[in-house]
């Protein structure tokens, strides 16, 4: 069982949608959990950083982190086509120094005008 | 403007060639990464440095080098040994010491034929 699962997509919705991405892992160590986002040929930047579980909102984006279930969604409102991009989860026990980040595979999403 | 550089976006290159990656930052963080992506892939890394003149291996570092002369710096080193060197290539840096996220570049983009 790999550390990190991400469902790889693509996805498609049409502009206006919510939009919900998720990641499962198996570490229960892991206590900082990262969404990144990632235009085409381009660096990934960080879109949200979460510590444990709970949720945390940023405009139109809110990350999830579930815990118990190991389940962490990032969850986008209103989507918009400026949104298409591949999104990445990342997570760590430690905050991600030392070189411990565990990312998943990236999800493709676009979004329709 | 405080920000991480990489040059060259593109780069081409023959097989057998070594070839250096140039990675820059100016944003005074004490650790330093490189990633290798590869289509649908996560984000693995490959080496990673947490001070001047030191450096550790991560998950992938045969066929690599890197040197940390100045913090500000990080070069790689894609030698002759990595068998697959094809790949988008990512350099990040994070502070040290505290919960910090990563902060990437734009990436480039390695081909040997």
């Amino acid at each position: 069982q790999k550390e990190v699962e991400q469902d790889p997509g693509p996805l498609s919705v049409p502009e206006g949608a919510i939009v919900s991405l998720n990641c499962t892992y198996s570490n229960s160590a892991f206590q900082y959990f990262m969404w990144y986002r990632q235009y085409s040929r381009k660096g990934p930047e960080l879109l949200m950083y979460t510590y444990s579980s709970g949720n945390k909102e940023d405009g139109r984006f809110t990350a999830q982190v579930d815990k118990s279930s190991k389940y962490i969604s990032l969850f986008i409102r209103d989507s918009q086509p400026s949104d298409s991009a591949t999104y990445l989860c990342a997570m760590s026990d430690n905050g991600g120094s030392q070189g411990n980040l565990i990312f998943g595979k990236g999800t493709k999403l676009s979004v329709k005008p | 403007d405080g920000g991480i550089t990489q040059s060259p976006k593109y780069l081409f290159r023959k097989e057998g060639q070594n070839v250096t990656l140039s990675c820059e930052q100016n944003l005074n963080h004490d650790a330093m990464y490189w990633y290798r992506q590869d289509p649908g892939q996560g984000l693995r890394l490959i080496y990673y440095s947490q001070i001047v003149n030191d450096f550790q291996k991560g998950d992938i570092a045969e066929g690599y080098s890197v040197s940390r002369e100045k913090k500000e710096s990080f070069p790689l080193t894609v030698t002759s040994a990595q068998k697959n060197p094809t790949a988008f290539y990512h350099c990040a840096c994070s502070m040290e010491g505290v919960v910090s996220p990563l902060h990437f570049g734009n990436g480039t983009r390695l081909t040997v034929t």
